[in-house]
């Protein structure tokens, strides 16, 4: 079975545009989560999606967007890219059943460089 | 969200059992508790999840004591790749991930 997949795994911009970034969960998960981890520091929870909505947000600028298509993959968009945007930003799926969601199942990254 | 207390980081030998204690004081009723490890770079695996007493999977056991006010995830016989860092996690859904504990295994 395949796993949480993410593209692309590397990423380059310059200051001031945007990012889309792409997660694929694994086949039965409806819901999908983003992360940041900025070198050497823990993870900051970005958003949660479930059946297509967004049922949480973490502490980060309406700037970090992103939503959930039909077939449960997942896009993160970033506006106004800033230099400490730069981060592997991690995708997770899950499965969630009455309100409960189950452990989270992790891709591998998209690396984001903004100079 | 319940918050959660871990060490910051631990050292042992190969061949060693680990345990590492994560206390989350307000867990709420219907929270399980769930540890992940994480190696350099790449996303967290899931290790196991619990709700009470002991569970035990083919990697690790995880010691619940009846209060819930705190919880142990026994690794039993760690090796050099057994050093990552690993996470305490309790509630469901968007679960904020603390600094975790820096496990390092020593030949």
């Amino acid at each position: 079975e395949a796993g949480v997949t993410q593209s692309p795994t590397h990423l380059i911009k310059t200051r001031g545009q945007q990012a889309t970034l792409r997660c694929s969960p694994i086949s039965g998960h409806t819901s999908v989560y983003w992360y940041q981890q900025a070198l050497g520091l823990g993870l900051q929870f970005l958003l949660w999606y479930d059946e297509g909505e967004e049922r949480n947000r973490g502490n980060f600028p309406p700037r970090f967007s992103g939503r959930q298509f039909p077939n449960y993959s997942s896009e993160l968009n970033v506006n106004a890219l800033e230099l400490e945007d730069s981060a592997l930003y991690l995708c997770a799926s899950s499965t969630v059943d009455r309100g409960f969601a189950y452990e989270q199942y992790f891709g591998p990254g998209t690396r984001l460089t903004v100079t | 969200l319940a918050k959660t207390t871990q060490p910051i980081s631990m050292d042992s030998y190969e061949g060693q059992e680990v345990n590492i204690t994560c206390s989350h004081n307000n867990i709420a009723t219907n929270d399980y508790i769930t540890w992940y490890q994480q190696f350099p770079s790449q996303g967290p695996r899931f290790i196991i999840q619990g709700y009470k007493t002991k569970v035990t999977n083919e990697v690790a056991s995880l010691f619940i004591p009846a209060d819930r006010k705190s919880s142990t995830l026994s690794l039993p016989r760690v090796s050099l790749s057994d050093t990552a860092v690993y996470y305490c996690l309790v509630g469901s859904g968007d679960m904020r991930f603390g600094a975790g504990t820096r496990l390092t295994v020593k030949p």
